[in-house]
Order: structure tokens, then C-alpha cells, then sequence
């Protein structure tokens, strides 16, 4: 069964604390991606890993890190949030970085920062 | 850099009838095309790809499109839309820039009506 999961699905939290997302897939696929949609902007690449512990910044890394430590797991960590980082936060992964490959995503973390 | 234009944010059309969503592409060589859907409250799913031959390449649900190279266009097309089709559509690049990087468009939100 192929599937990208992302825990929590929703999520408040006030402006300064942290938030950890997570996400995992069982398909052992090496890439693996955060990004973050916002109305209008489609999606924005916030981080891309190519495998455990080799991690790439994005389009849009700052206030944001990562980390990987095994395959099918990959977290997205805010330290200490701002309210412009309130977004929908779609995990996603593919086979090794070939051009052609197709991304498989999980059903998103709603984030919203007061 | 590549980049992607939908530039039709909200398309509206009746159920039965045909659709065409629009996708521009600029890169320098021939990229990797694809289109995209997202349902509420669901992440990205994968609707057809384009990365070599036929240029009018079939996807689910009876969808098409057609790489046009000399107009960088990826237009998305049905012949007949159902009311389920209701649902934001991106299109996508894929170009090798050191690694393959992939860029989504805005997405464009296509309502179908009775």
C-alpha cells in the first residue's frame, strides 16, 4: 500500500513555541519533501532530503529545518513560530531524484500560528 | 530557473461540457511536464506525465494533454467533465538545474456546475 502519512493533520499553536511535523512513507523511496500552500502561491518548496541525513534547503528555508534520520521518516521543525508561518504543510516523497518521477504526497498538516 | 504560469486562477464549466486548463512553461530545454489534482482536504495526486514521445499523452479519468515545444504549453484537457472533476489542478516542471528540480504552478480551481 503505497502512502505518504502526516501527523497531526491539524495543529494551533501560539507564536514562539515550537512545532514539529512528521511525516512517514512506506514505498522506501530516497526523496523526500516539505513544502507549504498558500492561497494563489500553489506549492513552495521549503526543504528537499535526498536520503537519511543528506538534506538540501529549498526555495523558502528560513524559520524552518529538517531532519532525517531514517528512510521512511522525515520531520519538518519550526523553532519557535511566527504567524505568517500559518500554512498548509504537505509532506511528499519519490524514487531516487530522477526528473520523471512522480511525487506521492500525504494528505497535509493545517498549521495555524496565533 | 524554470518556472510554470496557469493563468486562469478559477475556471467554471458545466457538467458535459469540455475543459481546457491552461499551463505555460519557461525553460530552456524540454522539461518533464505533469499534471496534478487536489481534492479538499487532500494532498496532490497524480494525474499524467510527459517526459519523452507522443506528445499527447493520456491520464486517469479520461483526462489528456498535449506538449506543444514550440509554444512551451501543457494544456490540460477532457472531453466531458462530471461534476466530481470539481477540483484545483496544478501544473508542473521538472528541469535538471544540478539536481531535478521541480516547480508547481498557482493551480487553477475548476468548478463544475449542473
Amino acid at each position: 500500500d503505497m502512502k505518504v502519512t502526516q501527523m497531526p493533520r491539524y495543529l494551533i499553536k501560539r507564536m514562539g513555541e515550537n512545532v514539529l511535523l512528521e511525516c512517514g512513507q512506506d514505498m522506501s523511496h530516497e526523496t523526500m519533501y516539505w513544502y507549504r500552500q498558500d492561497p494563489g502561491l500553489g506549492l513552495q518548496l521549503i526543504y528537499i532530503s535526498y536520503d537519511v541525513d543528506s538534506n538540501s534547503e529549498g526555495d523558502i528555508p528560513k524559520g524552518y529545518r529538517v531532519s532525517r534520520k531514517k528512510r521512511e521518516h522525515f520531520s519538518l521543525i519550526l523553532d519557535s513560530a511566527k504567524t505568517n508561518q500559518t500554512s498548509v504543510y504537505f509532506c511528499a516523497s519519490s524514487r531516487r531524484d530522477r526528473g520523471y518521477a512522480e511525487q506521492f504526497f500525504g494528505p497535509g498538516t493545517r498549521l495555524t500560528v496565533l | 530557473a524554470q518556472s510554470v504560469t496557469q493563468p486562469d486562477a478559477r475556471v467554471t464549466v458545466s457538467e458535459g461540457a469540455s475543459l481546457q486548463l491552461r499551463c505555460k512553461y519557461s525553460y530552456s530545454g524540454t522539461p518533464y511536464l505533469f499534471w496534478y489534482v487536489q481534492y479538499p482536504r487532500q494532498g496532490l495526486q497524480l494525474l499524467l506525465k510527459y517526459y519523452s514521445g507522443d506528445p499527447v499523452v493520456q491520464g486517469v479519468n479520461g483526462f489528456e494533454a498535449e506538449f506543444i515545444k514550440s509554444n512551451s504549453s501543457f494544456h490540460l484537457r477532457k472531453a466531458s467533465v462530471h461534476w466530481s472533476d470539481s477540483a484545483v489542478y496544478f501544473c508542473a516542471v521538472s528541469a535538471y538545474t544540478g539536481n531535478y528540480k521541480y516547480v508547481f504552478g498557482a493551480g487553477t480551481r475548476l468548478k463544475v456546475i449542473a
